[in-house]
């Protein structure tokens, strides 16, 4: 089954605004982290927070984690035209590490 | 940007052919995974391998095999494509120690008539 879970499916939004994506998950987790993927790309590591760290910041992105909760947020500041893609959140949770449980994605479309 | 390369970017092929799809690594990281990702879906792992001679399965099945020869170069095969191969074929790389991110191609596209 799906680790993660990320809502909305997709977001639309003006240029200047923020955008919140959220990701929940079903097991504990050795870290988890977020990816963006530009239409007909790969992904791009964008923030990886391990599960004793509650907060991380990376330019315009600020990541939340919340182990009780189960679930992590993303936010980019000022979003800009270019911010426009899918975000996915993936959690680390194996023995092993770096074996990563994608899920769907959030799509982001940042109007200019 | 990582890199990483995928080739072929796009395949467009019949029934039954035998299909390698080709990725490598300049980075020297020990570990590469296959994934598995449908339009608008999440990425599903296939195959990834700790290093030379060491392949594993990913949590979908697949009929595809892959072989890990050279650090760098990963290969992924279709020994007989059929339709339910159409999907997009996602490579990625990453340092062996715990916790490090992973460093994507660009994918191959595939598409089997």
């Amino acid at each position: 089954s799906q680790q993660g879970e990320e809502d909305p499916q997709a977001l639309s939004i003006q240029e200047g605004e923020n955008a919140t994506m959220n990701c929940s998950y079903k097991t504990s987790i050795n870290n988890l982290q977020w990816y963006r993927q530009n239409s007909g790309r790969g992904l791009v590591h964008l923030i990886l927070i391990r599960s004793n760290e509650r907060e991380k910041h990376s330019g315009r992105l600020r990541v939340t984690l919340d182990t009780s909760k189960k679930s992590s947020s993303l936010l980019i500041t000022a979003s800009r035209a270019a911010d426009t893609a899918s975000y996915f959140c993936a959690t680390d949770a194996g023995e092993d590490g770096n074996k990563l449980v994608f899920g769907a994605g959030t799509i982001l479309r940042v109007k200019s | 940007e990582a890199d990483i390369y995928q080739t072929p970017r796009y395949l467009v092929i019949g029934t039954g052919k035998k299909i390698t799809l080709e990725c490598s690594q300049t980075m020297g990281h020990d570990k590469m995974y296959w994934y598995q990702q449908d339009p608008g879906m999440e990425l599903h792992l296939i195959h990834y391998s700790y290093g030379v001679n060491s392949t594993e399965k990913g949590d979908l099945s697949s009929e595809s095999t892959v072989s890990r020869i050279r650090t760098e170069h990963f290969p992924l095969t279709l020994e007989s494509a059929r339709p339910s191969h159409t999907s997009q074929y996602l490579c990625a790389s990453s340092e062996l120690v715990s916790g490090q991110p992973q460093h994507f191609g660009d994918g191959t596209r595939l598409s089997i008539l």
